[in-house]
């Protein structure tokens, strides 16, 4: 069936660093592809998305490409602030409106 | 424009015990989903509306829960007899349904459920 795997946390970095969160998923079809935050106290949000392949998300300095052929829709932010700290959760969606969630990664960001 | 609403944010039962959440969509949102999160694990689909009628609830545990979204507009979700693995957050969100839309989500902020 149809999931998403991401990569375990908890990530630490201190600030200014590069991250980059791995998402991978399996789908029949071609699904679109999300990553939600979830900051402390607060629901998820929609942080980016792509709709098919070798398109790029990007939203507050985070990017994310689908990959189609090697199944990955992987999180890049070349600096991140201590506001960052939240936990990203990679998803997608193959129509129907069914979304399906990855386990979530929290990330810790250090000053 | 208002965002997802849900109540309570927080609850603690015993087990057996009842509980009710209840979630407002955005407006005009015509699908509203229930999601379960437990500690350390991302959202699992419990059931999903498009206006009153259930689209998908195969997760859904039908022996303890239920839902209902009888006007396509708001939505509860009930849980009775409450059991220990229940505790979890209890996640409410809505999606517009128009052509070109790539089923983005739209959250509430949860509801805490705690059964001691």
């Amino acid at each position: 069936g149809n999931s998403v795997t991401q990569m375990e946390g908890p990530v630490t970095l201190s600030e200014e660093a590069f991250l980059t969160i791995n998402c991978t998923y399996t789908a029949t079809g071609y699904p679109s592809l999300f990553w939600y935050v979830q900051y402390p106290g607060e629901g998820l949000q929609l942080l980016l998305k792509a709709t098919k392949a070798d398109d790029k998300g990007s939203n507050k300095g985070f990017e994310a490409t689908y990959r189609k052929e090697t199944t990955s829709f992987h999180l890049e932010k070349g600096s991140v602030q201590v506001s960052d700290s939240a936990v990203y959760f990679c998803a997608q969606n193959t129509g129907g409106f069914k979304t399906i969630f990855g386990a979530g990664t929290r990330l810790f960001v250090k000053a | 424009e208002a965002g997802v609403a849900q109540s309570p944010r927080y609850k603690i039962i015993e087990k057996r015990q009842s509980v009710a959440f209840w979630c407002n969509p955005i407006s005009g949102h015509a699908t509203l989903y229930w999601y379960q999160q437990i500690l350390g694990q991302g959202p699992k689909l419990l059931i999903q509306f498009q206006n009153n009628g259930v689209v998908d609830d195969s997760q859904l545990p039908k022996d303890r829960f239920s839902a209902e979204r009888l006007k396509g507009v708001d939505s509860t979700l009930k849980i009775q007899p409450a059991k220990l693995e229940d505790s979890a957050v209890y996640l409410c969100a809505s999606s517009a349904v128009q052509v070109g839309n790539t089923g983005e989500l739209f959250f509430g902020e949860g509801s805490r459920l705690t059964v001691l």
